[in-house]
């Protein structure tokens, strides 16, 4: 058990939909990461916050945008969903914003199919 | 640009046998770090071991190991006297000294039979 809680484990909607990701980082963990993972593209890094704020953007879309909460609980929201979204979504949580030695901890994903 | 590139798609072995799973990475940095994860078939994902660009000794935790080469960018992962617990996704993954994310390979898939 890495810590890190991802909810809900599986979500299946329409396109045209939003959903919601939900992830709680490890305790003491203040860096939160969002990564998708799909058979074509591989794991592809999101986004990250730190202690509230964005940090770091990668290929995350237009269409996806993500928070961190003063609790440091993250949500990824995904809007006009495609079948292309179709995905396992991990978040992951690390010590902190400089501590680039320190291993990201995942959860154990949420996997989104698009109908 | 980095770049992780993970050779081996698919290694099928029979359970006992040692098996090597290959990591060749780029980077132009001259600090960075280096991680295995584990994805069992279950989905999620494990940490394994992580390793600085400085520090270039082997490492065995009981059967596993680790062999960082910065010579031929290589971190290559050995599993000795596979077992059928073993069957997951290995993915290698790089990251930089001054960046958020990790860099991960294509991943490969070990499959230890009976």
């Amino acid at each position: 058990d890495s810590g890190v809680t991802q909810t809900p484990k599986h979500l299946i909607t329409a396109t045209g939909q939003r959903v919601t990701l939900r992830c709680s980082p490890r305790s003491g963990d203040l860096s939160v990461y969002w990564y998708q993972q799909s058979l074509d593209q591989g794991l592809q890094f999101l986004i990250q916050y730190y202690n509230g704020e964005e940090r770091a953007k990668g290929n995350i879309l237009e269409r996806f945008s993500a928070q961190q909460f003063p609790d440091l609980h993250s949500e990824l929201n995904l809007s006009s969903l495609e079948l292309g979204d179709s995905a396992l979504y991990f978040c992951a949580s690390s010590v902190g914003q400089g501590n680039f030695d320190q291993p990201q901890h995942f959860g154990d994903g949420t996997r989104l199919s698009i109908l | 640009a980095q770049k992780v590139t993970q050779a081996q798609t698919e290694i099928s072995v029979v359970e006992k046998e040692d098996v090597t799973l290959d990591c060749v990475y780029e980077t132009r940095d001259t600090t960075y770090y280096l991680f295995w994860y584990k994805q069992p078939p279950s989905g999620e994902l494990v940490f394994l071991i992580r390793r600085n660009s400085f520090d270039e000794q082997n490492e065995i935790s009981g059967r596993y190991s680790w062999n960082f080469q910065k010579s031929t960018s290589s971190f290559n992962f050995t599993i000795t006297a596979s077992q059928v617990v073993d069957s997951a996704v290995y993915f290698c993954a790089l990251r930089h000294n001054t960046a958020s994310k990790l860099t991960f390979g294509t991943g490969t898939r070990l499959q230890v039979t009976l």
